[in-house]
């Protein structure tokens, strides 16, 4: 069955350290997405990507960055320049405009 | 500025009290509106697509509608599985898919 796949479940990282999580879909979808959900807040929008590399900031980029070079994949890296990293992470893909998205089952990142 | 806000933030309901929820928004052009059920530590689902007032969409208990200006997911006769975070996400006109998300009504249906 296709689908999206994000790993690892869990993660955690120490102050400093940079991190990256990866992002797999099978769906043959051009576009990914990645966003980022709080307690009590909507998701919000990392960076994403239409096509194969080429990407574009969200609403929330800074501190992060992110890599298309295939169309499979999209990782982020959660950089030591991201003040306030502990969350919730949503990698989604879709077919293109007018299509809604299919998520993978989301990555949780802790500093410790 | 597009904004998605949903009410209320919480629902408890007993097995087979029907119920909405709502999803008003405001938004330069809608392009689709779209519904998604979140488990607790999963990804949100998907469950249905609205593109034009006057819309309606069903799966099982729930039943989606679509005005000018806002979204009801009717929950008729709900079970306790049914008990989730129900997300409600609009996209603006323009040539990105961008999704504009609300922060969810949870839903706690007691047997």
């Amino acid at each position: 069955d296709g689908g999206i796949t994000q790993s690892p479940k869990y993660l955690f990282r120490k102050e400093g350290q940079n991190v990256t999580l990866s992002c797999e879909q099978n769906l043959n979808h051009d576009a990914m997405y990645w966003y980022r959900q709080d307690p009590g807040q909507g998701l919000r929008l990392i960076y994403y990507s239409q096509i194969v590399n080429d990407f574009q900031k969200g609403d929330i980029a800074e501190g992060y960055s992110v890599s298309r070079e295939k169309k499979e994949s999209f990782p982020l890296t959660v950089t030591s320049a991201q003040k306030n990293p502990t969350a919730f992470y949503l990698c989604a893909s879709s077919k293109g405009v007018n299509y809604g998205y299919t998520f993978g089952s989301g990555t949780r990142l802790t500093v410790v | 500025e597009d904004q998605v806000t949903q009410s209320p933030e919480a629902l408890r309901l007993q097995e087979g009290e029907s119920s909405s929820l709502n999803c008003s928004y405001t938004v330069s052009g809608l392009r689709g509106l779209f519904w998604y059920r979140q488990d607790p530590g999963k990804g949100p689902e998907f469950l249905f697509t609205l593109y034009s007032a006057g819309e309606e969409k069903e799966k099982e208990r729930l039943k989606a509608t679509l005005t000018k200006k806002e979204s009801f997911l009717h929950i008729t006769a709900p079970k306790p599985e049914d008990s989730a975070t129900y997300l409600c996400a609009v996209q603006p006109g323009g040539a990105t898919n961008k999704l504009i998300f609300g922060t969810g009504t949870l839903l706690a249906v007691q047997p």
